[in-house]
């Protein structure tokens, strides 16, 4: 069974400036994929970026962009020129790459605050 | 191009009643899955649909039932409500060779 682990409950950032939110997991898989997801006040769970495990890149969307060390199952967001509508809880989420669609198993989430 | 939607977005039940939430997933998407997400918790994957057949299951009991009809949509059942069943029920859509996991805006449920 895979585990994610995010051990920081809160985080706060001054608007414009980077912040990273940490997320670990532990799984004997060899390939798979690993998210953030950021969830706002409305709850909707939205896809904020995505790492395929056989890819020793980096993915990058726009101001996000992970630190993905696969020996060391870790897989940090980093959060450039934060913004005010960057607050919200952020999720790290793993998912099985057999094939077929598989489940996503979450971190128990980051609390994000942005700072004026 | 419609995202996911899902209905009711708000209902409280009593306990020992049944409920139904309801899912339209994605355009394009033939694979349905529900989660469940506790105040303050990371969400858990309840069980996933696909060609109208549950292909999935997580840690919940029988009382937890769903069903996915010819047109990808789903249902979520739940009997019995328990007080600890109050959580948001999110239903995620994707295709099921696919890798990208869109979600809903979920359904409050509130057990009294």
């Amino acid at each position: 069974a895979q585990t994610v682990t995010q051990s920081q409950p809160e985080m706060s950032v001054q608007e414009a400036e980077t912040v990273t939110l940490s997320c670990t997991y532990d799984t004997s898989e060899n390939n798979y994929y690993l998210f953030w997801y950021k969830q706002p006040p409305s709850r909707q769970m939205i896809l904020v970026i995505r790492q395929e495990a056989y890819k020793q890149q980096n993915a990058t969307e726009n101001r996000f962009s992970v630190n993905f060390q696969k020996a060391a199952k870790s897989f940090s967001l980093k959060i450039s020129d934060s913004q005010l509508g960057d607050t919200a809880m952020y999720f790290c989420a793993f998912m099985k790459h057999n094939g077929a669609n598989s489940k996503l198993t979450f971190g128990k989430g980051i609390t994000l605050s942005v700072r004026p | 191009d419609a995202g996911v939607t899902q209905s009711p977005t708000h209902l409280i039940k009593t306990r020992g009643q049944q409920v139904t939430l309801r899912c339209s997933p994605k355009s394009g998407h033939d694979t349905v899955s529900w989660y469940q997400q506790a105040l303050g918790q990371g969400p858990q994957f309840i069980f996933q649909y696909y060609e109208e057949e549950e292909r999935q299951r997580g840690n919940f009991p029988d009382r937890f039932s769903g069903h996915q009809f010819p047109n990808y949509s789903s249902e979520l059942n739940v009997n019995a409500l328990l007080l600890g069943d109050s959580a948001l029920y999110l239903c995620a859509s994707s295709l099921f060779t696919g890798n990208t996991i869109y979600f809903g805006e979920g359904s409050w449920l509130t057990v009294v």
